[in-house]
């Protein structure tokens, strides 16, 4: 069975500080896939990044970025510089391609001004 | 527009009074999904479709039906809705059912069942 774990409910921070959310997963499949999406007070699921078991490559996107760590089943997400429309739940999700997309309970980040 | 969209976004409804929540997508993907978001529970997946006439369970199937008589179209059917299916529901699709293909998502249906 798949899981994945966020552990962090909520996340307060001011605006321009650094805030990393965290993603841990489980699977038995060696080929997989990680997914960030982050859903705004409006409601919709955005799509962040994608991410397959075989490509550990960090990655940075303006002021986002990723750490995938294979050794300790992580995908973590990182904001530097937050800003007040930063704040939304965010996502994690895995699947191992035909299975269902397992998706973690969410993280809430409330950037204040 | 690439894009998936859901209909109707926001409903309020009565017990066992049968409805249907429409998602259609444009993008001629071959595989589509429903989710339903409650609080403290994440997104479980209802049911999915890897293509046309295709369907099966996920996580929660219980008191859904779905069709997918169209590649672009995967009702949701509520036959009798009762309180417990209340929730937010999003439609989802990808150009194909394996390879851990990215899911994009409709905009979401709040339903009250009363």
């Amino acid at each position: 069975a798949q899981k994945v774990t966020q552990a962090q409910t909520e996340i307060s921070v001011v605006e321009k500080e650094d805030v990393t959310l965290d993603c841990v997963y489980e699977t038995r499949d060696t080929t997989y896939y990680l997914f960030w999406y982050k859903q705004p007070p409006s409601g919709e699921l955005v799509f962040l990044i994608r991410r397959n078991s075989f490509d550990e490559q960090n990655e940075i996107s303006g002021r986002y970025s990723w750490n995938f760590q294979k050794s300790t089943s992580s995908f973590n997400f990182t904001i530097t510089a937050s800003q007040v429309v930063d704040s939304a739940v965010y996502f994690c999700a895995l699947t191992s391609g035909y299975s269902t997309l397992t998706f973690g309970k969410g993280t809430m980040l409330l950037v204040s001004p | 527009e690439a894009q998936v969209t859901q209909n109707p976004r926001y409903l309020i409804t009565v017990t066992g009074k049968k409805l249907t929540v429409t998602c259609s997508q444009n993008m001629n993907h071959e595989y589509m999904s429903w989710y339903r978001q409650d609080p403290g529970l994440g997104l479980r997946q209802i049911y999915y479709s890897m293509n046309v006439e295709v369907t099966d369970k996920g996580d929660v199937p219980e008191g859904y039906k779905v069709s997918r008589k169209e590649k672009r179209n995967f009702p949701l059917i509520l036959e009798s809705p009762s309180p417990n299916q209340t929730s937010l529901y999003f439609c989802a699709s990808s150009l194909l059912a394996s390879g851990g293909e990215t899911q994009y998502f409709g905009p979401g249906t709040r339903l009250l069942v009363l």
